[in-house]
């Protein structure tokens, strides 16, 4: 079954680095992802596209602070340089065909 | 730019119907495949629906397999949702996504600002 496991939140100061997890379910280790970000009370807004051997694709407009790494079943979304908008739930989404599953978010708090 | 706009959300009555529409703008409408996605109150995401850029294919979550339908107007840059049989647990944001390609790429590169679905009685 395909299923994606984020840890429930997540804090870092203003300023430093994070680093978010999206662990793909056995069996499914090479899938790609997507990270998608909400904002408090806004629509969901696609960050990137990323492969299982690291390389991605980003959003139109998606500062460079945001990037995207793999490592086995795990993917990853890095921001450095956090800025206070930056908070905000980080949704990881794969698919296989015909289905679309989502991950069950990371909520991220800005110190 | 690409703009998604969704209308139809309500109140409406267990058992009862609804149907969301999404009016896009900004791009091919007629190219791309279209997602609803929902999100309970509290919740997380939860993909709906998928239809393809001419609507051949269409996907569906397991929990809405013969109680929704995707369906889209290309003429009117317009996709539907049609909610029958809703419960209480349908209650949600339903935002449409545009999906990367015509429908087989399966991820979300533009959202809508959602529209809310109140199943009660």
């Amino acid at each position: 079954q395909l299923v994606l496991t984020q840890s429930p939140s997540a804090s870092a100061s203003l300023g430093a680095s994070v680093k978010l997890t999206c662990t793909l379910s056995s069996g499914h280790s090479n899938y790609a992802i997507a990270w998608h970000q909400q904002q408090p009370e806004k629509g969901p807004r696609y960050l990137m596209k990323l492969n299982s051997d690291g390389s991605h694709t980003k959003g139109d407009g998606i500062p460079d602070r945001f990037s995207g790494s793999s490592s086995g079943a795990e993917r990853y979304l890095t921001i450095s340089s956090l800025q206070s908008e930056d908070e905000a739930d980080y949704y990881c989404q794969t698919w296989g065909t015909g289905i679309v599953v989502f991950g069950g978010g990371t909520k991220l708090t800005v110190l | 730019q690409v703009q998604l706009v969704e209308s139809g959300g309500g109140v409406v009555q267990p058992g009862r119907s609804l149907r969301l529409s999404c009016a896009a703008s900004g791009f091919t409408f007629s190219s791309y495949g279209m997602h609803w996605v929902r999100q309970a109150p509290g919740k997380g995401l939860e993909w709906v629906a998928l239809i393809w850029y001419d609507g051949s294919n269409k996907y569906y979550v397991d929990s809405v397999k013969g109680r929704f339908t995707i369906s889209r107007d290309n003429s009117k840059n317009t996709v539907y949702l049609q909610m029958n049989s809703l419960r209480a647990e349908d209650t949600a944001v339903y935002y449409c996504a545009r999906d990367h390609c015509g429908g087989d790429c399966y991820y979300s590169v533009n959202w809508g600002q959602g529209t809310l679905v109140t199943v009660s009685s």
